[in-house]
């Protein structure tokens, strides 16, 4: 298994230039993620969706749309970007598992797309 | 809210050094534990995790207890190596079922090991 992929790995675009971040995912898992990391300030929240058709806003979600026509692939578009989007961004998915009466989950992170906007 | 507040980088260690990271966190629930370790160039992947009170979680030689009544989950390991070098991030997830599986993630922890 391939696990969680993105594509591409490195991008550098102009300011009002448009891209789409392609993740892909071989595991069957219902939920996906579309992180931002910023130095300092962790990991932050952009979008993610419960399953095929569905999407909903994160904590960043400004300046990002997002897509998921099929269960294994989720899309980050950015239609203008701004210099403020300049980041490394991480795909995640996960599945809903039960341990002793508790539920938990783990998130399946992508190796990343590394994001420079002039 | 929630949050996860972890212990400021970066560290440095010499290798062999115990090695400990504070993890605080508030929740408005009961939350599950984790750590993710970013190695450099790489996505985040998990560590270990806890899911209740008392649980100790533990992976190649890390460890960390799940304390409820000081909201804390430290990492620690007895002996680092150079290759433990990297981003350490300490998260929580809350009710998974009405919050989609979302993670509050700490800032990380930038360890660096010498030889």
């Amino acid at each position: 298994n391939a696990g969680v992929t993105q594509t591409p790995k490195f991008r550098v675009l102009k300011t009002g230039q448009s891209m789409t971040l392609l993740c892909a995912q071989d595991m069957n898992h219902e939920y996906m993620y579309w992180y931002r990391q910023d130095p300092g300030m962790g990991l932050r929240l952009i979008h993610y969706s419960v399953g095929e058709g569905t999407t909903a806003k994160g904590e960043v979600p400004d300046g990002y749309n997002v897509s998921r026509l099929k269960k294994q692939n989720f899309l980050l578009g950015l239609e203008s970007a701004a210099p403020s989007q300049t980041s490394v961004y991480f795909c995640a998915s996960s599945y809903p598992t039960r341990t002793s009466g508790h539920s938990y989950n783990e998130q399946f992170f992508g190796p990343g797309t590394r994001l420079t906007v002039l | 809210g929630n949050s996860v507040t972890q212990m400021e980088g970066p560290v440095t260690l010499s290798e062999e050094a115990f090695l400990t990271i504070n993890c605080t966190y508030t929740a408005t629930g009961y939350p599950s534990l984790f750590w993710y370790v970013q190695y450099p160039g790489e996505g985040l992947q998990l560590l270990l995790k806890a899911t209740k009170a008392d649980d100790k979680g533990s992976n190649k030689g890390f460890e960390a207890t799940y304390r409820k009544e000081t909201t804390s989950f430290h990492l620690e390991k007895g002996s680092v190596q150079v290759s433990d070098s990297a981003v350490y991030f300490c998260a929580l997830i809350i009710d998974w079922n009405t919050n989609a599986g979302k993670s509050t993630f700490g800032d990380g922890t930038t360890l660096t090991v010498k030889p």
